[in-house]
């Protein structure tokens, strides 16, 4: 079964700590991407890669960083330059083509940062 | 004191009814619009999308219209079940070329079927 899978679900670290959160694809989407969810609010995009070794900054890219080794992976880390981290990450991917195409996410992971 | 953004807009529909969620999108050039749902602890799930060259599409139980006039999307759910439960986003995108980059969420509604 394809999909995407983020771990862990659940992720507690003390602040000052730096902490990097997994997301493999096996969809074979050349696009990946991460955005944070708080509550009560709509998604944020923090970086995006539309192909390997390359990566751009989203909206709120600051006080994290990424990497795309592989077409399969683009971890997350969140640095302890973040100043307000605890909330629901989710990464997604998706095709590139000509036409738009719809995300598809994973099942999060919920970072608490005290 | 509390923030509005942690209450979302609520629909309380009748197990059985139909279902209709609005979404005011906000750039007149954005060409791509997609609804999602949103179950509790997990991440969103596609469910429909609609180009900006047509005005309605159909899928199984959804109906999603584009109302570009006015700049308006709604998600129709026919015949809404307790397991439609959950939250629903819309998106648009103004990117080109099938980047993803300029997706912008809507804050979502929360839908809750009463059996």
């Amino acid at each position: 079964d394809g999909g995407i899978t983020q771990s862990p679900k659940y992720l507690f670290r003390k602040e000052g700590q730096n902490v990097t959160l997994s997301c493999e694809q096996n969809l074979n989407h050349d696009a990946m991407y991460w955005y944070r969810q708080d509550p009560g609010q709509g998604l944020r995009l923090i970086y995006y890669s539309q192909i390997v070794n390359d990566f751009q900054k989203g909206d709120i890219a600051e006080g994290y960083s990424v990497s795309r080794e592989k077409k399969e992976s683009f971890p997350l880390t969140v640095t302890s330059a973040q100043k307000n981290p605890t909330a629901f990450y989710l990464c997604a991917s998706s095709i590139l083509s000509g036409d738009n195409s719809p995300l598809h996410f994973g099942n999060g992971t919920r970072l608490t940062v005290t | 004191g509390e923030s509005v953004g942690l209450h979302l807009p609520t629909l309380s529909v009748q197990e059985g009814d139909n279902s209709i969620i609005n979404c005011a999108y906000s750039n007149s050039a954005s060409d791509y619009f997609i609804w999602y749902k949103q179950e509790s602890g997990k991440g969103p799930q596609f469910i429909i999308d609609i180009r900006s060259n047509m005005d309605k599409r159909q899928g199984q139980r959804v109906t999603v219209l584009l109302n570009k006039t006015v700049k308006h999307l709604s998600l129709q759910i026919a015949a809404t079940q307790p397991g439609d439960s959950a939250v629903y986003f819309c998106a648009e995108n103004i990117g080109v070329g099938g980047s993803q980059g300029n997706l912008i969420f809507g804050k979502g509604t929360k839908l809750s079927v009463k059996p």
